[in-house]
């Protein structure tokens, strides 16, 4: 059974930094492309960034390039997204899904709170 | 640029169908989607890849009650005898190169 448990999540004040985990487990972890997804409170789901299974290619919304940073560790079957300059308007439940494009698996999700 | 369009909202009695639509931006219209569920406190769940000649395939579990069609830049989701567990938000998503795009959802009540 594929499972995707994400962890990190918890509240955090404008600026500050956060990295959310992502474990993997029931499928070959590192033959995936993996995303994360956000929802805002209200609002619909956002694609955030998406990495290869190697980790040679990322790709990252506007909104979070140069902030933002997706990795992996295919030994540890686990996805990361360290997030720094957190604002106000990061504040969401961040999702982890298998596969870069059609995601076909999704987690739980975790959610992340900026506000001082 | 790759934009996805549906309505907010529809609604359906227990037992009927309802038939969700998801349009593609202009010329875009050869691009396969997927179709997601979401409940609330819950995470997504996928439903389907479809594609643009109207073939579709189903995520692990998803019952036959669950079809998607195609025309044109339209992508429908089917919905068919409907159940109170089936109230949910309802997405839409694509892909391009280095990109992931959502259309802005369909909230589905079942009335």
């Amino acid at each position: 059974e594929v499972q995707l448990v994400e962890s990190g999540g918890g509240l955090v004040q404008p600026g500050g930094s956060l990295r959310l985990s992502c474990a993997a487990s029931g499928f070959t972890f590192s033959t995936y492309w993996m995303t994360w997804v956000r929802q805002a409170p209200g609002k619909g789901l956002e694609w955030v960034a998406n990495i290869k299974q190697d980790g040679s290619e990322k790709y990252y919304v506007d909104s979070v390039k140069g902030r933002f940073t997706i990795s992996r560790d295919n030994a540890k079957n686990s996805l990361y997204l360290q997030m720094n300059s957190l604002k106000a308007e990061d504040t969401a439940v961040y999702y982890c899904a298998r596969d870069g494009w059609e995601l076909n698996y999704w987690g739980q999700g975790t959610l992340v709170t900026v506000s001082s | 640029q790759l934009v996805l369009t549906q309505s907010p909202s529809a609604s359906a009695s227990p037992g009927a169908s309802v038939k969700l639509t998801c349009t593609l931006s202009s010329g875009h219209s050869s691009y396969a989607i997927a179709w997601h569920q979401h409940q609330p406190e819950k995470g997504p769940r996928y439903l389907m890849k479809l594609n643009s000649d109207g073939s579709h395939n189903k995520g692990d579990g998803i019952p036959d009650r669950f079809s998607g069609s195609s025309s044109g830049a339209e992508r429908y989701l089917t919905i068919s005898r409907l159940q109170s567990e089936d109230e949910a938000d309802y997405y839409c998503q694509t892909w391009g190169t280095g990109t992931v795009v959502f259309g802005g959802g369909t909230k589905l009540t079942v009335l």
